[in-house]
């Protein structure tokens, strides 16, 4: 039972350099999506989707990307790591059905930009 | 205005009783679901229960229950029986169906930090 797999656990980068993180999910799930926490915030929404090819922002979508070029895969690209990036990050999978809704996450990414 | 507001920062109780953690939230959809999630020191997120703005009851998942008070807009969480493990923070979070158009739009409020005394 994989569920939903992150990678890295975590990072450090200077500023301006960019990355990917990582993420896959093997329940077939139509919505991905990237959160990410920070202190005394909750999670807060970065970008979603609801299916291959179809990504939009949510709440703090500037300064990462996203595609969803497969139903299993939702990386995130960090364009310009700036220090304000810094946070744990965290991916997403939901579905819909008997028994109502369960959104599941993956383990976490901790970003450090230096 | 926050849509989804825990007015408790922290809360302790001790071993083997229940305890109850608060949750308000805001909305104008009709339709609409609440989650409760665990996240231990260990970092990860832990789903735990969820209800439906339609559900007739209210839900229960093993020691975990929700007292959702649709009028009133809130969604309790009810750990009956406490154990040392759980301690963790605990967030309450709502998804709008109409929100921006697609579903699976998650608010999440800033948590109660749980700990569990001996």
């Amino acid at each position: 039972n994989a569920g939903v797999t992150q990678t890295p656990k975590f990072q450090v980068l200077k500023t301006g350099q960019s990355m990917t993180l990582q993420c896959a999910q093997d329940m077939n799930h139509e919505y991905m999506s990237w959160y990410r926490q920070d202190p005394g915030m909750g999670l807060r929404l970065i970008h979603y989707s609801v299916g291959a090819g179809i990504t939009d922002q949510g709440e703090v979508p500037n300064g990462y990307n996203v595609s969803r070029s497969t139903t299993e895969d939702f990386p995130l690209r960090l364009l310009s790591a700036a220090p304000s990036q810094t946070s744990v990050y965290f991916c997403a999978s939901s579905y819909s059905g008997v028994g109502g809704e369960k959104l599941f996450f993956g383990s976490g990414t901790q970003l450090s930009v230096l | 205005a926050q849509k989804i507001t825990q007015t408790q920062p922290g809360m302790f109780v001790q071993e083997k009783e229940a305890v109850t953690l608060d949750c308000t939230y805001d909305t104008s959809d009709p339709s609409y679901g609440l989650f409760w999630y665990k996240q231990p020191s260990s970092g990860e997120m832990i789903f735990l229960i969820y209800q439906g703005s339609y559900d007739q009851q209210n839900a229960t998942e093993g020691r975990y229950s929700l007292n959702f008070q649709k009028a009133r807009k809130s969604a309790n969480l009810v750990i009956s029986a406490s154990q040392l493990g759980d301690s963790a923070m605990y967030f309450c979070a709502m998804r709008e169906v109409n929100s921006g158009g697609s579903n699976y739009k998650l608010t999440f409020g800033k948590g109660t930090l749980l700990t569990v005394n001996p």
